[in-house]
């Protein structure tokens, strides 16, 4: 069983400020890593996916992976209000699980004006 | 290009009856997928297709479930004999083949079930 962990928080930032999201899986082999926000009582929403180690941009957004570390994280600039969510990291399954996303508990993130 | 559909939006029953979800993928994604979410936790994976297919299954997945694409196009995910386990969101989400690499998957509204 492919695990993904991420810490459930709840993380409170104050608007403006820099977000920082975690999770660590447990498959070494694992190659490509998604970042979804869910709004309470919603389904998730794609934020941004990731398979090369470093970082990715897309706008306020910067998803950096390290697979020697078996680490990826979600960077959240200018934080906002409407930010507040609970983001979800999921890992692409591989071989007999190619067509599976795992998912972590998911961090809830407020974002206080 | 309207998004993922899904049919109903909500669902109360009793237990011990049975119930049927509907799904409809982005138009052009061949790939379709189920998932559950119990509060509290990440979507589960049930099932996946690719067009008529069905090449993965959870033992989530119990004889109580089944799972169908007949025509390559919508999907419906039926639960026998419900039990009140059985609460929860379910999720479906499409993905378009070309994406072999990443393989995104594009999440529906889900239907919430609630069993009684």
């Amino acid at each position: 069983q492919k695990e993904v962990e991420q810490n459930s928080g709840p993380l409170s930032v104050p608007e403006g400020a820099i977000a920082s999201l975690n999770c660590t899986y447990s498959d070494r082999g694992s190659q490509s890593f998604f970042w979804y926000r869910q709004y309470s009582g919603k389904s998730p929403e794609l934020i941004m996916f990731i398979y090369s180690n470093g970082d990715k941009e897309d706008g306020r957004f910067t998803a950096q992976l390290n697979k020697a570390s078996q680490y990826v994280s979600l960077l959240i600039r200018d934080s906002q209000p409407s930010d507040s969510a609970t983001y979800l990291c999921a890992v692409k399954g591989r071989g007999s699980t190619l067509g599976r996303l795992y998912f972590g508990r998911g961090t809830q993130l407020t974002v206080w004006p | 290009d309207t998004g993922v559909s899904q049919d109903p939006r909500h669902k109360i029953t009793k237990r011990g009856q049975n119930v049927t979800f509907r799904c409809d993928p982005i138009s052009e994604h061949n790939r379709l997928y189920w998932y559950r979410q119990t509060l509290g936790q990440g979507p589960e994976f049930l099932t996946y297709f690719q067009n008529e297919a069905q090449l993965e299954k959870s033992r989530l997945l119990s004889d109580r479930f089944s799972a169908e694409r007949p025509k390559g196009s919508f999907s419906t995910l039926e639960i026998q004999r419900t039990e009140q386990g059985d609460s929860a969101m379910y999720l479906c989400a499409s993905s378009p083949e070309r994406e072999k690499s990443t393989d995104t998957q594009y999440f529906g509204p889900g239907t919430r079930l609630t069993v009684l």
